[in-house]
């Protein structure tokens, strides 16, 4: 089955510096690669996605980068500020057009812990 | 996006108890999953939750320990048996309203066996 490591596991930055948070996966039939930020006591949400058909997105201050050939995808914070402090998560699966019997379901990273100094 | 209501929020139970959590959506939805989280620890996928059949389990997970109902496309069940202290943990409904479309996440049960 699929394996995501990710890397690293806590980062502190300065606020207003950039973070990045680095995924690797095992299965390359893997199309599709959420991010999530779990504030504490709070439910994983999505922050941004990319599909495999797709090398960058961008949204605002968060990008994500997919290198299909090298099986690793990293999110970018630029201009970080503390309510960026949390934990995010990055995950891959299965997607249309390639959907098996159980698509859809999430292979998460171990996650890293992001702490935005003031 | 999908509302998901997810209960009981947390609770303390005795081992060698069950526990049944419930995941409400407020529409229709293609996929619903449950996890686990344990404390400090990343999301892992106990199974798929098929409606009208059973459940697909995830390698370390079977159906004695985690039952899971679906009986219509809004509505699932998790049920944790005979628990253990090892089964405190947050327990978390994930759904997918179509099959191109993002997984939401419940704001899940935390539950301690003592």
């Amino acid at each position: 089955g699929e394996n995501v490591e990710q890397h690293p596991s806590t980062l502190s930055v300065q606020e207003g510096d950039s973070a990045v948070i680095k995924c690797t996966y095992s299965d390359s039939a893997s199309n599709y690669f959420p991010w999530y930020k779990q504030e504490l006591g709070k439910r994983p949400q999505l922050i941004i996605d990319i599909r495999s058909n797709v090398g960058e997105k961008k949204d605002q201050r968060i990008a994500v980068t997919l290198n299909k050939t090298a099986k690793h995808f990293s999110l970018h914070i630029t201009e970080t500020q503390p309510e960026d402090s949390a934990v995010y998560f990055c995950a891959a699966s299965l997607a249309p057009p390639l959907l098996k019997a159980a698509g859809n379901k999430l292979t998460f990273g171990g996650g890293t812990r992001v702490l935005v100094k003031p | 996006s999908a509302v998901i209501s997810q209960k009981p929020s947390r609770d303390i139970c005795q081992r060698g108890t069950s526990l049944t959590i419930q995941c409400q959506v407020d529409s229709q939805v293609t996929m619903m999953f449950w996890y686990r989280q344990q404390p400090g620890q990343s999301l892992t996928l106990i199974a798929t939750a098929n409606q009208g059949s059973e459940a697909t389990y995830e390698s370390g997970f079977v159906i004695d320990k985690f039952p899971i109902s679906r009986p219509n496309l809004t509505f699932s069940t998790l049920t944790v048996s005979n628990m253990s202290p090892e089964d405190s943990s947050i327990y978390l409904c994930s759904v997918v309203a179509r099959l191109d479309t993002e997984a939401f996440f419940g704001q899940g049960t935390r539950l301690t066996v003592v």
